[in-house]
């Protein structure tokens, strides 16, 4: 069974300090990663693509990823409650096969 | 503007129903899916198509039929055998191949009254 595991949350943040949001999977075939941020009773948009391991840094967000130790990670630098979302993490072979999410508050 | 359009969004459906949930790109896109999000809960696989006039069955296909007659078309329709069709819908569509994320529409709220 292809799984992508996230923790739930919900994961609490001040406003301002970084929030670190973790991605575990089982498909060693994945090649490709996905952070998508999901508003409540939204559709997800994707904010974050990751194709080799290392980072990725696209403004405050910052996707990492280690394919040896088949974990992807995604940290929001400087925190606003606006980031305050659901994110949910994806990994592709072929199709998605996505995570659960976690919930992310920041609190002002 | 390029894109998905779903609509209704929002739709109540009566006991022994069959409703339809229409999807709608233009982005050219190869690969359609449909997905079923409960609260708090992931992403749910119902179909997929990965090309005109031919779909495959997802994680939870049953009491769900689709068709994909058109490119930019792939409506889902929620027949009377769904048992719990209150759920959040997405329709998603990616370039057929390519190793990149989903674009998905807006949603479809279904509630059973």
């Amino acid at each position: 069974q292809k799984e992508v595991e996230q923790n739930s949350g919900p994961l609490s943040v001040p406003e301002g300090a970084i929030a670190s949001l973790n991605c575990t999977y089982s498909d060693r075939g994945s090649q490709s990663f996905f952070w998508y941020r999901q508003y409540s009773g939204k559709s997800p948009e994707l904010i974050m693509s990751i194709y080799s391991n290392g980072d990725k840094e696209d403004g405050r967000f910052t996707a990492q990823l280690n394919k040896a130790s088949q974990y992807v990670s995604l940290l929001i630098r400087d925190s606003q409650p606006s980031d305050s979302a659901t994110y949910l993490c994806a990994g592709s072979n072929y199709q998605l096969i996505w995570g659960a999410g976690t919930k992310l508050i920041i609190k002002p | 503007d390029g894109g998905i359009t779903q609509s209704p969004k929002y739709l109540f459906r009566k006991e022994g129903q069959n409703v339809t949930l229409s999807c709608e790109q233009n982005l050219n896109h190869d690969a359609m899916y449909w997905y079923r999000q409960d609260p708090g809960q992931g992403l749910r696989l119902i179909y997929y198509s990965q090309i005109v006039n031919d779909f495959q069955k997802g994680d939870i296909a049953e009491g769900y039929s689709v068709s994909r007659e058109k490119k930019e078309s792939f409506p889902l329709t929620v027949t009377s055998a769904q048992k719990n069709p209150t759920a959040f819908y997405l329709c998603a569509s990616r370039v057929q191949g390519a190793d990149n994320g989903y674009t998905f529409g807006s949603g479809t709220r279904l509630t059973v009254v």
